[in-house]
């Protein structure tokens, strides 16, 4: 089955700065793949995703990076703000509708004011 | 949007527990995911217009019902202490095609 590594497990940076969290999957024939952001205590929230038919796609601050050849993608953050601090979660999936998702481990994104 | 009832559980191991679920409306499928503390989810079954349409390395003692009012059901039996976790149900509009998946707020089990 899919198995989805994240890096890394932890993330610190200043306010203002860029965050980058990598993601690698290993099933060839996944072709969605999530973002999502959870707060502790609560649930996880889609923040961006992306399908196989695209290389980039970006929202505001919010950018994702897919390279079907190596089998990775990843997630930019720019001017990263306190409110950001949270886990983000990858995952991929063989489903467009994005159902039967494997989650990556989580990167804790801890952003200093 | 997606609901989940209890919010809080405490279970002895052994016993059996039903977690519940109220999808968004008009959403057909539903999936359930286990959270151990400090993991990302992973996927345990779903199910599409009341039938399980997929399942994830769980054992048999996780079942499932999908209604067809919106509600769903997870049942654990004979419950292990590391059933401990946070249960996630998500909801879907179809099996296919471009969708996104919404997340209830979880249950949170404990098995003493």
């Amino acid at each position: 089955g899919e198995n989805v590594e994240q890096h890394p497990s932890t993330l610190s940076v200043q306010e203002g700065d860029s965050a980058v969290i990598k993601c690698t999957y290993s099933d060839s024939a996944s072709n969605y793949f999530p973002w999502y952001k959870q707060e502790l205590g609560k649930r996880p929230q889609l923040i961006i995703d992306i399908r196989s038919n695209v290389g980039e796609k970006k929202d505001q601050r919010i950018a994702v990076t897919l390279n079907k050849t190596a089998k990775h993608f990843s997630l930019h953050i720019t001017e990263t703000q306190p409110e950001d601090s949270a886990v983000y979660f990858c995952a991929a999936s063989r489903d467009n509708a994005g159902n039967m998702l494997t989650f990556g481990g989580g990167t804790r994104l801890m952003v200093k004011p | 949007g997606v609901t989940q009832s209890p919010t809080h559980l405490i279970k002895t191991r052994g016993q059996q527990v039903t977690l519940r679920c109220s999808s968004q409306s008009g959403h057909n499928t539903v999936s359930w995911y286990q959270q151990a503390l400090g993991q990302g989810p992973q996927f345990i079954f779903q199910y599409y217009r009341e039938e399980e349409n997929g399942r994830g390395n769980f054992p048999p003692r996780f079942s499932g019902l999908q209604f067809p009012n919106d509600s769903s059901e997870l049942n654990v039996n004979a419950l292990e202490l590391d059933d401990s976790a946070l249960y996630l149900c998500a909801s879907a509009l179809g099996k296919g095609g471009p969708d996104t998946q919404y997340f209830g707020p979880g249950t949170r089990l404990t098995v003493l």
